[in-house]
């Protein structure tokens, strides 16, 4: 079975600084794996994914993520990060089982923006 | 709007009582999967349904259920209510072989 670990419970970073955001996954094969952003009251959304090829994956909002096989890693960046940016991020892993397709996901980090 | 609509936004009821969450799938999305949001558990994989029937289970307790109808849209059902159950509960869609998921704003959930 897949999981998925987010080390950073919360960081604070100054605006206009560069982040990046811890993921680190268990999965046997190549998982899918995914970025996704909550802000407050909102649903989570999107921001990047990655399945195969490049281990650089570009996303919105000026986000990319890093595949590491080596280090089971799928760490988030950004080079300079907005007061807009401030919200919980949460990594996911996905793979394909007898089930269908399942999605797990890590326990987020907060991201707190200051200026 | 992500083009996931989940009704109501905010629920208020008291314990032993039975709701209901209703998700309407993003357009073109044939995949549903519920998903329960509580500060002590984090974001839980409840069920899934695709085009209709059941695909996948999480943890989901045996009080609650879910359905999808014909037209694409799910309907959670949670009864005999408790304390706990108090949470943020999403909808997420997604099409075939697009595994990144649409998610809804939620429904609150908050049992008194």
């Amino acid at each position: 079975a897949q999981s998925v670990t987010q080390p950073d419970i919360h960081i604070t970073v100054s605006e206009g600084a560069s982040l990046e955001l811890r993921c680190n996954y268990s999965y046997g094969a190549t998982p899918y794996l995914f970025w996704y952003v909550q802000s407050p009251g909102q649903g989570l959304q999107l921001l990047l994914k990655y399945f195969s090829g490049d281990t650089l994956v570009q996303g919105i909002k000026g986000f990319e993520a890093e595949f590491k096989r080596s280090q089971s890693s799928f760490n988030l960046r950004k080079p300079s990060v907005h007061w807009s940016d401030a919200a919980e991020y949460f990594c996911a892993v996905g793979a394909m089982g007898t089930g269908g397709f399942k999605t797990i996901f890590g326990a987020g980090t907060r991201l707190f923006v200051k200026a | 709007d992500s083009g996931v609509t989940q009704t109501p936004k905010h629920l208020i009821t008291a314990t032993g009582q039975r709701v209901t969450l209703r998700c309407s799938p993003r357009s073109g999305d044939l995949s549903v999967y519920w998903y329960q949001q509580s500060l002590d558990q984090g974001l839980q994989f409840l069920i899934q349904y695709y085009n209709g029937e059941e695909r996948a289970k999480g943890n989901i307790l045996e009080r609650f259920s879910a359905q999808q109808f014909p037209d694409l849209h799910s309907e959670l059902n949670l009864s005999s209510l408790e304390l706990g159950d108090s949470a943020l509960y999403f909808c997420a869609s997604s099409t075939p072989n697009n595994y990144g998921y649409t998610f809804g704003s939620g429904t609150r959930l908050t049992v008194v």
